[in-house]
């Protein structure tokens, strides 16, 4: 597609329930990220992904967080046993590779609610 | 990351030029600095990055301090779809996947009153 694409754009679930949020990027991009952006508050970074490698995946909240990438394309985050505090925005993003210079495109985000 | 310092928010009159100011004192010579925006409920967009030199592209200008110390990004005349908040982030020269993220501050509101 023309632009990274993240679905579902809205998901409610309940406290304890697992769920997946998946993120396709721009095509031949191989750098994809991860944030999370909470009710007007910043971005705050999860993980990032070059290729199917994770080399930096240090925002990663806790260990009910989670996320793969395969054949360098899709990747999906997965979030265990959902709690409250983890209803956000979250948003994923591509860049064609590594490099300072490299700009990052960003999908519309997945909205998670968690009752 | 080196941390940068922007207004919380800003106002500017629709079809009015808009400077948008930021700190980054500690900023080292190897850090670019990088503007995006994000437009009320959308993910952000880039904006404009540049190193040393002043920038231009069809969005915006970025003027950076000859002590790259601080920048100003300049929309030469703002509309109502320049409403956004916009975030100022310096990004190191790659040495190892370290550096690959970018780090989001609060950035600043700017609001455009018709």
């Amino acid at each position: 597609g023309a632009g990274v694409s993240q679905s579902p754009s809205n998901k409610v679930t309940e406290k304890g329930k697992d769920v997946e949020l998946r993120c396709d990027p721009i095509s031949g991009h191989t750098a994809l990220y991860w944030y999370r952006q909470s009710l007007g508050q910043g971005l705050e970074f999860l993980i990032y992904f070059q290729g199917n490698s994770a080399p930096d995946k240090s925002g990663l909240p806790s260990d009910r967080f989670s996320a793969e990438r395969t054949g360098g394309s899709v990747s999906t985050l997965t979030i265990q046993r959902t709690q409250q505090e983890d209803s956000a925005v979250y948003l994923c993003a591509s860049k064609r590779g590594q490099g300072e210079t490299g700009e990052l495109f960003f999908g519309e985000g997945s909205r998670l609610t968690v009752l | 990351d080196a941390k940068t310092t922007q207004p919380n928010s800003m106002e500017s009159n629709e079809e009015e030029p808009v400077h948008l100011p930021c700190n980054h004192s500690t900023i080292s010579g190897t850090d670019y600095i990088h503007w995006y925006r994000q437009l009320p409920s959308q993910g952000p967009e880039y904006v404009i990055h540049g190193l040393t030199s002043n920038v231009n592209n069809r969005m915006a200008s970025l003027a950076i301090a000859e002590d790259r110390k601080s920048s100003t990004l300049i929309l030469h005349r703002a509309t109502l779809r320049d409403a956004a908040v916009y975030y100022c982030i310096l990004r190191g020269v790659l040495s190892n996947f370290g550096n690959e993220k970018l780090t989001f501050g609060t950035g600043t509101r700017l609001t455009i009153i018709p």
